[in-house]
């Protein structure tokens, strides 16, 4: 059973391009969160989505980023006319539906983004 | 709001010894879950340990344990016989048991273990 998977791994864009971050979540997993993980620091909370809904994105930054998780497909962090601040490793996670196994989230191995 | 803090920037231990963690956090709920997890250098996220709020008994995974005190609001990772695998961030995060469940971690701790 594969674990979560992310790419791609590293990703360089120019100030001004376009960013894509995809995730496939474990085998028969419903639930995925989006982290972002600044150099230096902890991981901050960006989105949660169930397939073709997005549940809480309080985490959001208001304009450039946006997410989704189609019914088929990966989930995909997109982040528009990227600045040298979205420079971080963007982290993927997964859980299973009903709340299965405890809460656990298993993460992917992340996406770092730099920015020219 | 949720808060989680780790007030140890980074901390050294000698192989085999023991090393505690320290962490946090604040919050009126009382329904939620805790975590520590462990970031290698290579970035993989790796859950060490959880603990529910509405158990009174500690955690134990192997070497790994913590000490829960919920009315301090505190939550400290002990490890013993410390090894040098166990070299890398450590993040305490809190997970409420509302429509979301997501993470909100700590600052993290760099533990290094020394040979």
């Amino acid at each position: 059973n594969a674990g979560v998977m992310q790419n791609p791994r590293h990703l360089v864009r120019r100030r001004g391009q376009e960013a894509r971050l995809r995730c496939s979540p474990m085998k028969g997993h419903s639930h995925v969160y989006w982290y972002r993980q600044l150099p230096e620091e902890g991981l901050k909370f960006m989105v949660y989505l169930q397939k073709e809904n997005i549940i809480d994105e309080s985490g959001m930054p208001k304009e450039r980023f946006s997410a989704e998780f189609p019914k088929e497909g990966p989930s995909i962090l997109r982040i528009q006319q990227v600045v040298r601040g979205d420079s971080a490793a963007y982290f993927c996670a997964s859980s299973p539906p009903n709340r299965q196994g405890n809460n656990e989230q298993f993460f992917g191995p992340g996406t770092r983004l730099t920015v020219l | 709001a949720q808060t989680v803090t780790q007030s140890q920037p980074e901390m050294s231990v000698q192989e085999a010894e023991t090393v505690t963690l320290s962490c946090t956090y604040d919050t009126s709920e009382n329904n939620y879950y805790l975590f520590w997890y462990k970031q290698p250098p290579s970035r993989q996220m790796i859950l060490v340990i959880r603990q529910e709020a509405y158990k009174q008994q500690n955690a134990t995974e192997n070497r790994f344990s913590v000490n829960f005190q919920k009315a301090a609001k505190s939550f400290s990772l002990k490890i013993s016989d410390s090894q040098l695998g166990d070299t890398a961030m450590y993040f305490c995060a809190f997970m409420m048991r509302d429509s979301s469940y997501k993470l909100i971690f700590g600052s993290g701790t760099r533990l290094l273990v020394r040979p």
